[in-house]
């Protein structure tokens, strides 16, 4: 069973500062893995598909790179409005979530 | 634009049967190559997908679910839905409707607001 380890759990940060956050996969399943941002109360949304393609309407801020059993997610300038958990996800025999990372003030 | 609302009773009594209902606008749960999913997030926790049904009518459960999930689609309604029987108090969660769409790889680009299902007696 793959398994989808993010790290770090928490990441404190400020506006203005670069966040980088990981996805290490147990096993390569695929080159392609998705990110998610969700804000309290609201659904996820799909931030990055297939490792570094960034959804619509996704600013450019957001980028995404990796391959193998490691990906990385981004956020070159950190907005206010970024401060959220972070899920990757991929699909093997069924789809999985890392755990997620929590970006705070 | 495609839209996907969540109905369905929000408080279930153990060993009773959770059902929930997705409907879709903007976009038909028939046509194209789109996987429409269920997602949970028990309360504090992650996200975790416990099945969906392809366009063709295909389901594919969470193995950790298989046995109690049953993902069928009402293509006259536009809609699909979800019944999980036997459920316990591990079964509260708040209960996304998704697409899953494949781009090279398979990933959610729509979601619906999501509803809190609580199983209480």
């Amino acid at each position: 069973e793959t398994v989808l380890t993010q790290s770090p759990a928490t990441l404190s940060l400020s506006p203005g500062e670069r966040a980088t956050l990981s996805c290490r996969a147990s096993q390569s399943i695929s080159n392609y893995l998705a990110w998610y941002q969700q804000k309290p109360g609201q659904a996820p949304r799909l931030l990055i598909y297939d490792t570094s393609n960034r959804a619509t309407g996704i600013p450019a801020r957001f980028s995404g790179s990796g391959s193998g059993t490691d990906f990385t997610l981004i956020i070159s300038s950190l907005e206010p409005e970024d401060f959220a958990v972070y899920y990757c996800q991929q699909r093997s025999d069924r789809v999985i979530f890392g755990q997620g990372t929590r970006l705070e003030i | 634009q495609v839209l996907l609302q969540e109905s369905g009773p929000g408080l279930v009594k153990p060993s009773q049967t959770l059902s929930l209902s997705c409907t879709v606008s903007g976009g038909s749960v028939s046509h194209g190559t789109y996987y429409w999913s269920w997602v949970r997030q028990r309360p504090g926790k992650g996200l975790e997908c416990i099945g969906y049904i392809s366009n063709s009518g295909t389901p594919s459960y969470n193995p950790s679910l298989r046995g109690r999930l049953t993902i069928s689609a009402d293509t006259t309604k536009n809609q699909f839905s979800l019944k999980l029987s036997s459920v316990t108090a591990a079964d509260t969660a708040v209960y996304y409707c998704a697409r899953g769409q494949l781009f090279g790889e398979f990933a959610f680009d729509y979601w619906g607001q999501g509803m809190l299902v609580t199983v209480s007696s």
